[in-house]
């Protein structure tokens, strides 16, 4: 059972450049999200989705674009990378209702340089 | 704005005493209120929940207290155990959409 899988793990990157952070999950979930984790900040949601062809903003949008045409993938996109966007990302997805258990994938780990 | 504020960054306990971690919210809207444990270099996992219309729900040595009216919930861990030592996040859900919003986290520390 692989439940949410993230890659890449690590990436470096360079200033202005583009990259997609893949996410996906085999449990048939409805609602998918994704957070990043700052120092002092928490984990903070940046794009979700309730089910395929659906996103939503969340609290720090700015940057990053999201689609989600499937039910099982629903990668991050960074547009134009800035040192702002260092960070650890982590997908999360949810079966349907908002008091069911969220699963995490490890985690992706950026440096934006 | 945060809407979902957990105020001390850290907490040290002794291991066999209890554990009391807070989080406090803002938002009325929310239904439901959850607490992940967080390793380092490892996603967060699911620990306990509990439903706005509850105030409290218990699970082994994890209860979950939630006072509406002040906004505020806790977790609290009895008794304490070195294993236990972790980041802990609050987590609230609102409503229809479904978002789920974290608090800052705590880390806490359980001494043998």
């Amino acid at each position: 059972n692989a439940g949410v899988t993230q890659t890449p793990k690590f990436q470096v990157l360079k200033t202005g450049q583009s990259m997609t952070l893949q996410c996906a999950q085999d449990m048939n979930h409805e609602y998918m999200s994704w957070y990043r984790q700052d120092p002092g900040m928490g984990l903070r949601l940046i794009h979700y989705s309730v089910g395929a062809g659906i996103t939503d903003q969340g609290e720090v949008p700015n940057g990053y674009n999201v689609s989600r045409s499937t039910t099982e993938d629903f990668p991050l996109r960074l547009l134009s990378a800035a040192p702002s966007q260092t960070s650890v990302y982590f997908c999360a997805s949810r079966r349907g209702q908002a008091g069911n258990t969220i699963y995490f994938g490890e985690g992706s780990w950026l440096t934006v340089v | 704005d945060q809407q979902v504020k957990q105020n001390s960054p850290s907490l040290s306990v002794q291991e066999g005493r209890i554990s009391i971690l807070n989080c406090d919210y803002t938002n009325s809207m929310f239904d439901y209120f959850l607490w992940y444990k967080k390793y380092p270099a490892e996603g967060p996992t699911f620990l306990i929940s509990i439903s706005s219309i509850k105030d409290k729900n218990e699970d082994g040595r994890f209860t979950v207290f939630l006072n509406k009216s002040a906004k505020h919930l806790s977790l609290h861990i009895v008794p304490s155990q070195p294993g236990d030592s972790a980041v802990y996040f609050c987590a609230a859900s609102l409503g229809n959409t479904g978002k789920l919003i974290f608090g800052q986290g705590t880390t806490l520390q359980v001494k043998p």
